[in-house]
């Protein structure tokens, strides 16, 4: 049973708009999450994470959002530039476990 | 050399074949892993290495089989594979299970068995 959710496999979005991507988790025990970019070719880098004491997490372009009740992220990404163009993966853990669980992941695709 | 080697970055191999991928960090890192990716699935762990003993092996099947001599090198060795065993396989580092920062990732396997 998947544990942590991407919904949407794709999205696209006009270069300097904001970009949203979201992931949903079952496990209430999720305590930190983590959000990878990946490009073709390349491993999983991180990005940004937050953990469950906080709701908002900002670092430039890049903000997370943690709704604990709804047991839901979201990655916004603003302005959206043609170099985000890859794919977004969410993770969870908690702290009680000794591993991460990953989404499948969402293909974020910038026109310029 | 930084970060998180695997070699090869591609592979062909068939059904019969025997073969290993190699993981290499120098990042001072004291937890490794396997990851499996397929197609649109998420990313599955398959084994973890922490102070190179085997502490996770999430039912893997017994043709992939793990070696962490050292804790800078972590092997997958594959033997007898079948055609849906071909994904991309990650392998990753971090400083302890569960990092605050997560894990540094290799560039993957990109493995085909025929």
């Amino acid at each position: 049973d998947q544990q942590v959710k991407q919904n949407s496999p794709s999205l696209s979005v006009q270069e300097g708009r904001i970009s949203i991507l979201n992931c949903d988790y079952t496990n209430s025990m999720f305590d930190y999450f983590l959000w990878y970019k990946k490009y073709p070719a390349e491993g999983p880098t991180f990005l940004i994470s937050i953990s469950s004491i906080k709701d908002k997490n900002e670092d430039g372009r890049f903000t997370v959002f943690l709704n604990k009740s709804a047991k839901h992220l979201s990655l916004h990404i603003v302005p959206s530039q043609p170099g985000d163009s890859a794919v977004y993966f969410c993770a969870a853990s908690a702290s009680t476990g000794n591993q991460f669980y990953f989404g499948t992941g969402t293909s974020l695709t910038v026109i310029p | 050399e930084t970060g998180v080697t695997q070699t090869p970055r591609h592979l062909v191999m068939g059904m019969t074949n025997k073969k290993s991928l190699k993981c290499e960090q120098h990042l001072g890192h004291n937890a490794m892993y396997w990851y499996k990716q397929s197609a649109k699935k998420p990313l599955e762990l398959m084994f973890v290495y922490n102070f190179k003993e085997q502490t996770e092996n999430n039912s893997v099947p017994s043709r992939f089989s793990p070696e962490c001599p050292n804790s800078s090198h972590l092997f997958l060795h594959l033997h007898t594979l079948q055609p849906e065993d071909s994904a991309l396989y990650l392998c990753a580092s971090s400083q302890a299970r569960t990092d605050s920062y997560g894990y540094t990732f290799g560039s993957g396997t990109r493995l085909t068995v025929v």
